[in-house]
């Protein structure tokens, strides 16, 4: 089973800063790398796939990259909108993983 | 534009199965792994498994002895089996469309496992 770590588990953030999660395999996972965001009482919204592809209407503040073992998901500037839990998720295996989640709180 | 429903009871006694439905509306069932994931009160998101439209399956090793899920083109639905539930399987069960990337998900359903 290909294991996600997901770094920081949380982060609290002023509107308009950076953010940038980390996301880490366990073994080479080329670029089947995906981004969620996931809020309460909703179901997760697809972000990013295949580690740098925007899915559709997705704001241009959210970017991904990273291949093999590391990747990145870049909020450009935080909205207040955007606080949210947000994984990552593998489908090089037939076995899927979701990372563990980072928490981004806005201050 | 696809869109997912779960359905299923809400309450299931201990030790008794879990069994839920999606429904697919909105497009083709064929070339899709229809998935089943759940989220535990206060923690992530849990890949239960999926089934390939052809009928391949795969599950998360943690379950594999419970679960099943099955396939109805016909009716375009889904389905999931759960056996043998214990308090840990309460959670919110969302199906999918999983197409390597999941861009669509069910609303959502909460199920409590509870005497």
């Amino acid at each position: 089973e290909i294991v996600l770590t997901q770094s920081p588990d949380f982060q609290s953030v002023t509107p308009g800063e950076k953010v940038t999660i980390t996301c880490r395999a366990s073994q080479s996972i080329g670029g089947n790398l995906h981004w969620y965001q996931h809020k309460p009482n909703q179901s997760p919204k697809l972000l990013i796939k295949y580690a740098s592809q925007p899915f559709s209407e997705v704001p241009s503040r959210f970017s991904g990259r990273g291949s093999g073992t590391e990747f990145t998901l870049t909020i450009s500037s935080l909205e207040p909108e955007d606080a949210a839990t947000y994984y990552c998720h593998q489908s090089s295996s037939s076995l899927r993983t979701f990372g563990q989640g980072t928490k981004v709180e806005i201050k | 534009q696809v869109q997912l429903q779960e359905s299923g009871p809400r309450l299931v006694k201990p030790s008794e199965t879990l069994s839920l439905t999606c429904s697919v509306s909105g497009g083709s069932m064929n070339n899709y792994y229809w998935s089943w994931i759940r989220q535990p009160p206060g923690k992530g998101l849990e890949w239960i498994g999926y089934m390939y439209y052809s009928g391949s399956t795969s599950y998360n090793p943690s379950l594999n002895s419970r679960v099943t899920i099955s396939l109805d083109t016909s009716k375009s639905q889904f389905s999931l089996r759960l056996s043998s539930v214990t308090a840990a399987d309460t959670a919110v069960y969302y199906c999918a469309r999983d197409a390597y990337s999941i861009g669509y998900w069910g609303q959502g359903i909460q199920v409590t496992v509870s005497s």
